[in-house]
C-alpha cells in the first residue's frame, strides 16, 4: 500500500512569513495529492490538491508543488497570517488511482504569530 | 446542504459496551469512508464504501463493522469497545468520478471508552 510521510510535524512561523511543508509518498502510480486543513474542533477540509500532469499548481497565497521523479509534493503557503494557524495533512490515494483510498500524513501543527 | 453530519458529537462508553456512530450525506456521493484521528498519527482508513451495499476493510478494521444500505447512510458500529478505541471519529464522502474527488468530513465524534 501507499506510505506518506510528512515534515515537520510542528511549524511556527511569523505574520507575513512563508511557511513550507513537504510530503515524500512511495507509490509510484499515485496521481492525485491533496492538502487538507483542519481547524480545532473540525473536520479537514480540502484547500488545494495537484493531479500528477501538473507540476505545480496556485491559489492565492497557496501552492502546491510535485516533484514525481522523487515522489514528493510541498504545500507552499505565502504571506501568511493568523487565520492560516491549523493542522495540515497531506495525502495519497493507494493503488495509485486517483479515486483510490487515501492515506494520510501524520499532519504539521502550523503556528502563525502575530 | 447541509453535507455530511455525524452524531454524537461526543460519546463515554465503558470497556465492553456496544454502540453505533451515525454518518449521514445528502449530497449524493457514491463513496463514504470511516477515519480514526489519533495523535501524531493522523488520519486511518477504518472502512469504506463505494456504494449502497458495498464495503470493505481500510487500514485499521478490527473492532469495527459497517453497512451501507441507502446511498445516504453510513453508521459504524463498536461491537465491544475497547479503551484502545478512545479516539476522534470522521466519517467522510466524495464523489467517485471526475472531475472532483475531493471528500468532504463530517465534524467528527469524540469517543472515549473507559
Amino acid at each position: 500500500g501507499e506510505n506518506v510521510e510528512q515534515h515537520p510535524s510542528t511549524l511556527s512561523v511569523q505574520e507575513g512569513d512563508s511557511a513550507v511543508i513537504k510530503c515524500t509518498y512511495s507509490d509510484s502510480a499515485s496521481n492525485y495529492f491533496p492538502w487538507y486543513k483542519q481547524e480545532l474542533g473540525k473536520g479537514p477540509q480540502l484547500i488545494i490538491d495537484i493531479r500528477s500532469n501538473v507540476g505545480e499548481k496556485k491559489d492565492q497565497r497557496i501552492a502546491v508543488t510535485l516533484n514525481k521523479t522523487a515522489k514528493h509534493f510541498s504545500l507552499h503557503i505565502t504571506e501568511t497570517q493568523p487565520e492560516d494557524s491549523a493542522v495540515y495533512f497531506c495525502a495519497a490515494p493507494a493503488g495509485g488511482t486517483s479515486y483510490g483510498k487515501l492515506t494520510f500524513g501524520q499532519g504539521t501543527i502550523l503556528t502563525v504569530h502575530p | 446542504n447541509a453535507g455530511v453530519t455525524q452524531t454524537p458529537k461526543f460519546q463515554v462508553l465503558k470497556t465492553g459496551q456496544s454502540m453505533t456512530l451515525q454518518c449521514a450525506q445528502d449530497m449524493n456521493h457514491e463513496y463514504m469512508s470511516w477515519y480514526r484521528q489519533d495523535p501524531g498519527m493522523g488520519l486511518r482508513l477504518i472502512h469504506y464504501s463505494v456504494g449502497a451495499g458495498i464495503t470493505d476493510q481500510g487500514e485499521v478494521p478490527n473492532g469495527y463493522n459497517v453497512s451501507r444500505s441507502t446511498t445516504e447512510d453510513f453508521p459504524l458500529r463498536l461491537l465491544s469497545a475497547a479503551p484502545s478505541q478512545t479516539s476522534v471519529y470522521f466519517c467522510a464522502s466524495r464523489r467517485n468520478r471526475e472531475p472532483s474527488y475531493e471528500q468532504y468530513f463530517g465534524p467528527g465524534t469524540r469517543l472515549t471508552v473507559t
